[in-house]
């Protein structure tokens, strides 16, 4: 059962375009919306995060658009780079050190 | 400080074994959890230690076992090793008080032949 859904899959993007990967959840209980950044070889590596309390939070590149309503989050990257390819996973928790519910992940390719 | 560091990095395997995996989380840092990771399923959570307790438990079978020291080190058991358990296994730590930042180690990708 997965409760945090995610797409596309795979995104092919130009250098410098815009890249925009989506999840929904199904818990309401979530309070907690982090997105990690997984290189080839490595561990995901905690890139941005949100609480359901404000709508966007951007840093740098990067900004996460949350709809609390349709209980939907989204990742924006903006002037794509190709060092910013790599598999990029939402995730979802909810409090009292509830575990994390991952997304299946993006492996996003950002193209010269 | 040193990151969460996982060994072995890599192992192979034949099925029917049994495989023990290392963690050592950050220090300081008391919760650990264990990931699955497979290119169909993504991230799949096994369970978490925090304080040589098990705090939460995913849906995985009993082969699959953990445990956590007093120094917070914890290890992953896999009994009787089948093809389908071939995959990238991550350990995560988490810092003190309530967080719900997590700190990957590089994973021990484990192949079962």
């Amino acid at each position: 059962q997965q409760q945090v859904k995610q797409s596309p899959q795979s995104l092919i993007v130009q250098k410098g375009g815009i890249s925009i990967i989506n999840c929904a959840y199904e818990n309401t209980a979530f309070d907690y919306f982090p997105w990690y950044q997984q290189f080839p070889g490595k561990g995901p590596a905690l890139l941005i995060a949100i609480r359901p309390d404000v709508s966007e939070k951007k840093e740098g590149r990067f900004t996460i658009s949350f709809n609390k309503s349709a209980k939907q989050f989204s990742l924006h990257i903006m002037d794509s780079q190709p060092g910013d390819s790599a598999t990029y996973f939402c995730a979802a928790s909810g409090g009292g050190y509830q575990k994390v519910t991952f997304g299946i992940g993006t492996k996003l390719q950002v193209i010269p | 400080k040193a990151g969460v560091t996982q060994t072995p990095r890599y192992l192979i395997k034949t099925r029917g074994q049994q495989v023990t995996l290392s963690c050592s989380p950050i220090s300081g840092h008391r919760s650990v959890s264990w990931y699955q990771q497979t290119p169909g399923q993504g991230l799949q959570f096994l369970f978490e230690y925090f304080s040589e307790t098990q705090r939460n438990k995913g849906n995985f079978p009993g082969r699959f076992s953990g445990r956590q020291f007093s120094n917070s080190r914890s290890e992953m058991n896999v009994s009787t090793l089948e093809l389908g358990d071939s995959a990238l296994y991550l350990c995560a730590s988490r810092s003190p008080g309530y967080t719900d930042t997590q700190y990957f180690g590089p994973g021990t990708r484990l192949t079962v032949l």
